[in-house]
């Protein structure tokens, strides 16, 4: 166990609504970072927040956001849902910055826009 | 741009071969970081190994063995006397040595081991 738990783990929403998915980072963690995972694909960067700011995004719509608060815990908000959002959303956290840093992956919260 | 390519797919092999889990990238820093992961069916990602560009040396962890080829650009993972608890899909990713975090992630070989 990584320490990393999501919220919800399962979800199903229609075309066009909003989601939004939560994400507890490990004791201590004050980075956390989004990534997207589509069925029999590799994770792809959305963001990252460090110490509760925007800190890189990766090649994702506006319509992706996220919050970072206080106590490090994290959120994504998906807008006007496409059925192309289905996926794995995956949260990882790690501490500080800088390339070396081992990131500790949630379970993931799977996401079916119908 | 950053790549990382994983070429095989899927791959199945009987409990107790050695199986080798091939993986290339692409980056135009002289700085990064190369990482394997293993996600079994929960999702979770688990961390296995991670090699810094400057570290060519190899690494065995047990069962497991990283060979990393800067010359070629590969990372290649091999798994020794496979058991079926090593089935799951694997993950090589590529990171700049930057403060975003960013992990590039190839597509993933699925390993299949049967008993």
């Amino acid at each position: 166990e990584t320490g990393v738990t999501q919220s919800p783990t399962h979800l199903i929403k229609t075309r066009g609504q909003q989601v939004t998915l939560r994400c507890s980072s490990q004791s201590g963690h004050n980075t956390v970072s989004w990534y997207q995972q589509a069925l029999g694909q590799g994770p792809q960067f959305i963001f990252q927040y460090y110490r509760e700011e925007e800190n890189g995004r990766g090649n994702f719509p506006p319509r992706f956001s996220g919050l970072q608060f206080p106590n490090y815990s994290s959120e994504l908000n998906v807008n006007a849902l496409e059925l192309d959002d289905s996926a794995l959303y995956l949260c990882a956290s790690s501490l500080g910055l800088g390339g070396s840093g081992e990131l500790f992956f949630g379970e993931g919260s799977r996401l079916t826009v119908l | 741009a950053q790549k990382v390519t994983q070429a095989q797919t899927e791959i199945s092999v009987v409990e107790k071969e050695d199986v080798t889990l091939d993986c290339v990238y692409e980056t135009r820093d002289t700085t990064y970081y190369l990482f394997w992961y293993k996600q079994p069916p929960s999702g979770e990602l688990v961390f296995l190994i991670r090699r810094n560009s400057f570290d060519e040396q190899n690494e065995i962890s047990g069962r497991y063995s990283w060979n990393f080829q800067k010359s070629t650009s590969s990372f290649n993972f091999t798994i020794t006397a496979s058991q079926v608890v090593d089935s799951a899909v694997y993950f090589c990713a590529l990171r700049q040595d930057t403060g975003r975090r960013a992990l590039t992630f190839g597509s993933g070989t699925r390993l299949q081991v049967q008993p």
